[in-house]
């Protein structure tokens, strides 16, 4: 199965309103990052944990390693925030440093 | 400016041919790597190099041939393109080995 399980698939918000999104993982992960993909395709680098929680303007994200999972909070959602969202791992342990991803988060926000 | 520059951005080959995807990146890393997106798979780790050396390789195929001239370039030479190999290819890099990596904006490959 896929190590880095990653919900909801798509998400649709109305602007100023927030959301959580979360990717579970299946085996013990060293650091995670987030990342929004934009309409150009670029990957735009959001947050980079080894643990506990970061906050960035509207943006916060929180990895727990000892339960294998990891948030990103979305507040006051904006329309430049439309775009998918992923989240990236690296395991435990591990002598290279693969990231590997989750199948990303849709979102939509809405005027 | 961009960091991490890739060439060219959009590039058209024909099944059979060999294409050399560019990668240069500015911001003094020593762990450069190539990932994969394509509509049939998420995003996916190709290799990694660390001062040059290849560390992993996770490409089944010896078509998809990683190529490092200098400490900050990164080429992906691809032979014998087939359809499949149609994707946007990421160079990405980091400070060291499992630290926070930084991607470049890709090349999508279409292969006709």
């Amino acid at each position: 199965g896929d190590q880095v399980e990653q919900s909801p698939s798509a998400l649709s918000l109305h602007e100023g309103t927030g959301s959580a999104l979360r990717c579970n993982f299946t085996t013990t992960m060293r650091a995670v990052q987030w990342f929004q993909q934009n309409s150009r395709g670029s990957l735009i680098n959001l947050f980079y944990l080894a643990s506990g929680t970061k906050e960035n303007g509207r943006l916060k994200s929180t990895f727990n390693s000892k339960e294998s999972y990891s948030t990103l909070h979305i507040r006051d959602a904006q329309l430049e925030d439309s775009g998918t969202y992923f989240c990236a791992a690296g395991i435990s342990g591990g002598s290279n440093a693969k990231l590997t991803f989750g199948k990303g988060t849709k979102l939509s926000v809405k005027s | 400016d961009p960091k991490i520059i890739q060439k060219p951005k959009y590039l058209v080959a024909v099944t059979g041919s060999e294409k050399i995807l560019i990668c240069e990146q500015y911001l003094g890393h020593n762990a450069m790597y190539w990932y994969r997106q394509s509509a049939k798979k998420p995003l996916e780790f190709m290799f990694s190099y660390s001062y040059q050396k290849l560390m992993d390789n996770q490409t089944a195929s010896s078509r998809f041939q990683p190529q490092s001239s200098k400490k900050n370039h990164l080429d992906l030479q691809i032979t014998a393109l087939k359809p499949d190999d149609s994707a946007t290819y990421f160079c990405a890099s980091s400070q060291g080995q499992g630290l926070e990596v930084f991607f470049g904006k890709g090349t999508r490959l279409t292969v006709v």
